[in-house]
């Protein structure tokens, strides 16, 4: 079983569309991340959020981490054929040591 | 520029055959993880070590071992490789909870 449930796996959209992914669990992170991977490279590091209810905002893209800190979730406002990739996101279990643990993953395609 | 280096971008290896896969950071950091990444699984940790020879058990070691020697070096071992350890292999090195960076992935193929 994965400690980190994201969904969709997949999602194709038109550019332009918004979209939400999720990140879920039932255990309490100390922090999550949101990583974006690119075919061929290691993931790379948009985001960390590490209060309950905490929002950030990177220009097009909202991540919003949930109150009990179990859950989080990547909106994208008028995607662009630029935001294709692998989404994934990342945490470090509060009861747990330095193993940061990732998510399934949500591989998405902007359509142009 | 920080960085993460993982030795091989491809390797193709027989059944059987005891792989090396070398991971080297310049970062000082005290944390590196060993990750192997499968089309719908994620990234799933194998290995892990907050400190210089000292290792942790991921949630797939099964056939696998790793060697920390050098705090910059972290070593992933398969010690008789099989076909479905076929794999993108990922390290990653953080201080602390702070941002993980990651090499460029070793895609090993077992035939």
């Amino acid at each position: 079983t994965q400690l980190l449930e994201q969904s969709p796996q997949f999602l194709s959209i038109q550019e332009g569309e918004n979209l939400t992914v999720y990140c879920n669990s039932s255990s309490v992170f100390s922090s999550l991340q949101w990583y974006r991977q690119e075919p061929g490279e290691g993931p790379v590091l948009l985001v960390t959020v590490v209060t309950g209810g905490e929002v950030k905002k990177l220009k097009r893209l909202t991540f919003q981490f949930g109150d009990a800190r179990k859950d989080s979730s990547l909106h994208i406002t008028a995607a662009q054929t630029g935001d294709t990739g692998l989404y994934l996101c990342a945490g470090v279990p509060q009861t747990g040591a330095n193993n940061l643990f990732f998510g399934t993953g949500t591989r998405l395609t902007v359509i142009p | 520029d920080v960085k993460v280096t993982q030795s091989s971008r491809y390797l193709v290896k027989r059944t059987g055959e005891k792989v090396f896969l070398e991971c080297v950071q310049d970062m000082d950091h005290e944390n590196m993880f060993w990750y192997r990444q499968d089309p719908g699984l994620g990234l799933r940790l194998i290995y892990f070590s907050y400190d210089v020879k000292m290792k942790e058990k991921g949630d797939i070691p099964e056939g696998y071992s790793v060697s920390r020697e050098k705090k910059e070096r972290f070593s992933l071992i398969l010690e008789s490789a099989s076909t479905n350890q076929t794999s993108m292999y990922l390290c990653a090195s953080t201080r602390l909870e702070t941002e993980a960076f990651f090499g460029q992935g070793t895609r090993l193929t077992v035939v």
